[in-house]
């Protein structure tokens, strides 16, 4: 079995501040993790995976993650913020690296960027 | 990355009525393709998994003849909801994969029953 709690449902930063988005997760295996982002009525676009390799992950638009097994967390990080981030962000757990395998979402977390 | 196309972005019916939804990897072979629905402000909840050629296994609590799904060949997959109301009113999302690389995500389709 497998879970994932997104501990924020919402966060607000300042426009040029660092993000945090929590993310932890529970797991029988070595899963595979995952961040989307969703802008409003849009599909998802993958921002970066781990798959057993690094255990810190960059991804695109300047964000990055770390996988912490001790922890179970998957946070993901931007050092600085930018008005196109405001979206919603999606946490995502999966027992393998293979894409035909069910994925667990969290419930996500929406971002809202102050000018 | 590879493309995964929805068809139509955005469709309104009456009650009562039948709509179809297309799913379509553009670029790559997809052996597998996952049905998402996503009410406002939620997360996706996963509605049924389908391979090529086979059945689509539906989860708990998704009505298989309410919601059917067609995985006809290798980039196609549809999903007809029949008999569409009003609590049917969703977003709904494909994804597709061939069985060693990542899920790749449709755009979604608004479905609006009046």
């Amino acid at each position: 079995a497998q879970s994932v709690t997104q501990l924020d449902s919402h966060v607000s930063v300042s426009e040029g501040t660092p993000v945090l988005l929590r993310c932890n997760y529970s797991s029988s295996y070595s899963p595979s993790l995952f961040w989307y982002v969703q802008h409003p009525n849009k599909g998802l676009q993958l921002l970066l995976k781990y798959t057993s390799a690094a255990t810190l992950v960059k991804g695109i638009n300047g964000f990055e993650a770390e996988f912490k097994k001790s922890e179970t967390s998957f946070h993901l990080t931007k050092p600085s913020a930018h008005m196109s981030d405001a979206a919603e962000y999606f946490c995502v757990v999966s027992p393998t690296n293979f894409g035909n395998e069910k994925l667990t979402f969290g419930t996500g977390t929406r971002l809202t960027i102050i000018p | 990355g590879a493309v995964v196309s929805q068809h139509p972005s955005r469709v309104i019916c009456k009650s009562g009525t039948s709509v179809k939804i297309e799913c379509r990897s553009l670029d790559f072979q997809a052996t597998t393709m996952f049905w998402y629905r996503q009410f406002p402000k939620q997360s996706l909840m996963l509605m049924a998994t389908s391979n090529e050629g086979s059945k689509a296994t539906y989860e708990q609590g998704v009505e298989k003849d309410k919601f059917l799904i067609n995985h006809a060949s290798l980039t196609l997959s549809t999903l007809t909801v029949t008999s569409a109301h009003p609590e049917d009113s969703s977003f709904y999302i494909c994804s597709a994969s061939h069985s060693y690389n990542e899920q790749f995500f449709g755009p979604g389709t608004r479905l609006t029953v009046l």
